[in-house]
């Protein structure tokens, strides 16, 4: 496809519950970011991935939070157990490469509601 | 975490009106970026920003990278309808790439 896509658009969980959510990449794309955005807040950074490795994960809340790309392309962002403060949007962004004159390309978010 | 300190929180101004937001930060960055975000959508990249004092164009936004890396500007001149929408600065300490954005400037324009 021609931009980043992620699935599924809405999840609604109870709490207690586990989920998973995915990112298919631009293809060719090297660099793949995760954010997590409150409502009414800009995004912040969750964790970063350059091909299968993850770089940086500083921005995962908890160890609830768990993200992989084991091949390097598409990856899944899961949360186990699920609480009422993991209600948001998780936005995943690519990038050919990382740093400056490679910018990152989001996605339309996965909208997570926790009950 | 950490966010930039963007204002003002929101703008409701009439059709070809100019707007002017901006972004401070107390530490230093290397690239400034602007986004657009509509209703259910991600963030749409408007304007990048590299060097300190660069002033850069698209179209109808005109936005700067402060002298001392701590601040942008963006202006949208002109505004129209379909300017509507949420933007977002944001900024990159290093090269991998990781973002700290701004709380979102929400514009209205009245036709």
């Amino acid at each position: 496809g021609a931009g980043v896509s992620q699935s599924p658009r809405y999840k609604v969980a109870k709490r207690g519950q586990d989920v998973a959510l995915r990112c298919d990449p631009i293809s060719g794309h090297v660099s793949l970011f995760w954010y997590q955005q409150a409502l009414g807040q800009g995004p912040e950074f969750l964790t970063y991935f350059q091909n299968e490795a993850q770089l940086d994960k500083s921005g995962l809340p908890s160890d609830r939070f768990f993200a992989e790309r084991p091949e390097g392309s598409v990856s899944t962002l899961k949360i186990q157990r699920t609480q009422q403060e993991d209600s948001a949007v998780y936005l995943c962004a690519s990038s050919l490469l990382a740093g400056a004159y490679n910018e990152q390309f989001f996605g339309p978010g996965t909208r997570l509601t926790v009950l | 975490g950490q966010q930039l300190n963007q204002s003002p929180q929101s703008m409701f101004i009439q059709e070809g009106e100019d707007v002017s937001m901006n972004c401070t930060s107390s530490s230093i960055f290397n690239t400034w970026l602007w986004y657009k975000q509509d209703p259910g959508e991600g963030p749409v990249l408007l304007i990048a920003l590299y060097k300190a004092g660069e002033l850069t164009s698209n179209g109808r936004l005109t936005a700067q990278f402060g002298i001392t890396r701590k601040d942008s500007f963006l202006n949208i001149s002109a505004s129209i309808p379909s300017d509507v929408g949420i933007y977002f600065c944001a900024g990159r300490k290093s090269n991998t790439g990781k973002l700290i954005f701004g709380q979102g400037t929400t514009l209205q324009v009245k036709p």
